[in-house]
């Protein structure tokens, strides 16, 4: 079956480390996005890719890097320079453009300790 | 500027009694409309979606809404909730390259 699939579930990281949050996709989706979800803020864009080898700041984008190398793959990497890691990262995807609604994975819990 | 607003951060109905979530939207144009369930620790998954045509449109698990141009708004609806509803329901509104999500509204059960 096709779909979208985010590891690890759960992450922790130690203050100062930069950590990288994997995103598959085997639908065959053009564009890709990660969001970051924290209570009551609901979905906050960090990045977006439309393309292979392009990709775009959301609203978040500081403390963050991504790539986009292959059609399937969109990782994130929160950097140590991002002040408050903590939160649940979603990454989703959609054919071309987003208009037609998004495909999400189930997400990774990242824990500072 | 584009924005999304669910005006209701809680809501808790009976088991069996209708419901309905409020969503209004700012945008340029009529934007393409959606409503999504999230369950805790997941990701997010699609109830239905409006483009264009019938401004009814009925999703999966029961669920409905309604567009109103006139009030810029995408309420959804069922008329007899069961447990298994309870959740987060986060209504979205997009047309060109991204979509724009409203801040979700947490739907409690009572038995």
């Amino acid at each position: 079956d096709g779909g979208i699939t985010q590891s690890p579930k759960y992450l922790f990281r130690k203050e100062g480390q930069n950590v990288t949050l994997s995103c598959e996709q085997n639908l065959n989706h053009d564009a890709m996005y990660w969001y970051r979800q924290d209570p009551g803020q609901g979905l906050r864009l960090i990045y977006y890719s439309q393309i292979v080898n392009d990709f775009q700041k959301g609203d978040i984008a500081e403390g963050y890097s991504v790539s986009r190398e292959k059609k399937e793959s969109f990782p994130l990497t929160v950097t140590s320079a991002q002040k408050n890691p903590t939160a649940f990262y979603l990454c989703a995807s959609s054919i071309a453009q987003g208009a037609h609604g998004y495909t999400f994975g189930s997400g990774t819990r990242l824990t500072v300790v | 500027a584009q924005s999304v607003t669910q005006p209701d951060i809680h809501i808790t109905v009976s088991e069996g009694a209708s419901l309905e979530l409020r969503c209004n939207y700012s945008y340029g144009a009529t934007p393409y409309l959606f409503w999504y369930v999230q369950s805790p620790g997941q990701g997010l998954q699609l109830l239905l979606k409006y483009f264009s045509g019938d401004t009814l449109v009925q999703g999966i698990k029961g669920f409905e809404a309604e567009f109103k141009r006139s009030q810029s708004s995408f309420n959804l609806r069922k008329p007899s909730v069961h447990w298994s509803d309870a959740a987060e329901y986060f209504c979205a509104v997009g047309r060109d390259d991204k979509i724009i999500f409203g801040k979700g509204t947490r739907l409690h059960i009572l038995p």
